[in-house]
């Protein structure tokens, strides 16, 4: 099994619906990530969580909220999704006192498209 | 603040030959630095990271990227390329205050290597 998921893998959605995506992990890390990807952009932090009680905005957060229900499970929701928000976004975990690197873990990703 | 400019968005190879992917970074402290690589459908997986100690880091197939602190720059390089290194390609910095954690991506080089 993978360890980092992400749920749903892709996802069809109008404007002005309210959407989650769900990522889930199994590798034990406190760290945990969303991000965007743009054609041409490389990957933008949404959000970024160093534990439970402890979340952060990244670079372009508006328009987005996240929950960290556990350690192993950290949720983006759009709460009124449009158009410009169409993109590949992905979940990653880190734990550099554990692990002693600064590497990210990703999972697979959610293509989401809002119509 | 940190920044990554890669500097090719896409790079064309014929089979066996050598490729060079350029990447370079702006930051006022030091830095860790990172190659990821994203095949089609994937999410990203580490290719390699340079974090202290020599400047030349090596990947187990056949990638190597050298850190070069004068000219801020951590090329990816490889002597012959095979069409299965086809994939995107994504450099990242973690700048100073290590306890944040948080990657900077370049924008990404799309590497097509044709038969």
């Amino acid at each position: 099994d993978a360890d980092v998921t992400q749920t749903p893998r892709n996802r069809i959605t109008k404007t002005g619906k309210r959407i989650m995506l769900e990522c889930s992990q199994t590798k034990g890390h406190d760290r945990m990530y969303w991000y965007r990807q743009d054609p041409g952009l490389g990957l933008r932090l949404i959000y970024y969580s160093f534990d439970v009680k402890d979340i952060n905005k990244g670079e372009i957060s508006d328009g987005y909220s996240v929950s960290r229900q556990a350690q192993a499970k950290f949720s983006l929701s759009l709460e009124s999704a449009i158009p410009n928000q169409t993109a590949l976004y992905f979940c990653a975990t880190s734990d550099p006192a554990a692990s002693g690197s600064y590497e990210q873990y990703f999972g697979p990703g959610t293509r989401l498209t809002v119509t | 603040a940190q920044s990554v400019t890669q500097l090719d968005s896409q790079v064309p190879v014929f089979e066996e030959a050598p490729v060079e992917l350029r990447c370079n970074y702006s930051s006022s402290v030091s830095v860790y630095l990172f190659w990821y690589v994203q095949y089609p459908n994937q999410g990203l997986q580490l290719l390699l990271k340079y974090l202290s100690g020599s400047t030349l880091v090596e990947s187990i197939n056949g990638f190597e990227a050298e850190f070069n602190k004068s000219q801020t720059s951590f090329h990816l390089r490889k002597p012959s390329v095979h069409i299965s290194d086809t994939a995107e390609y994504f450099c990242a910095v973690l700048a100073g205050g290590t306890s944040y954690g948080k990657l900077t991506f370049g924008q990404g080089t799309i590497l097509t290597v044709h038969p």
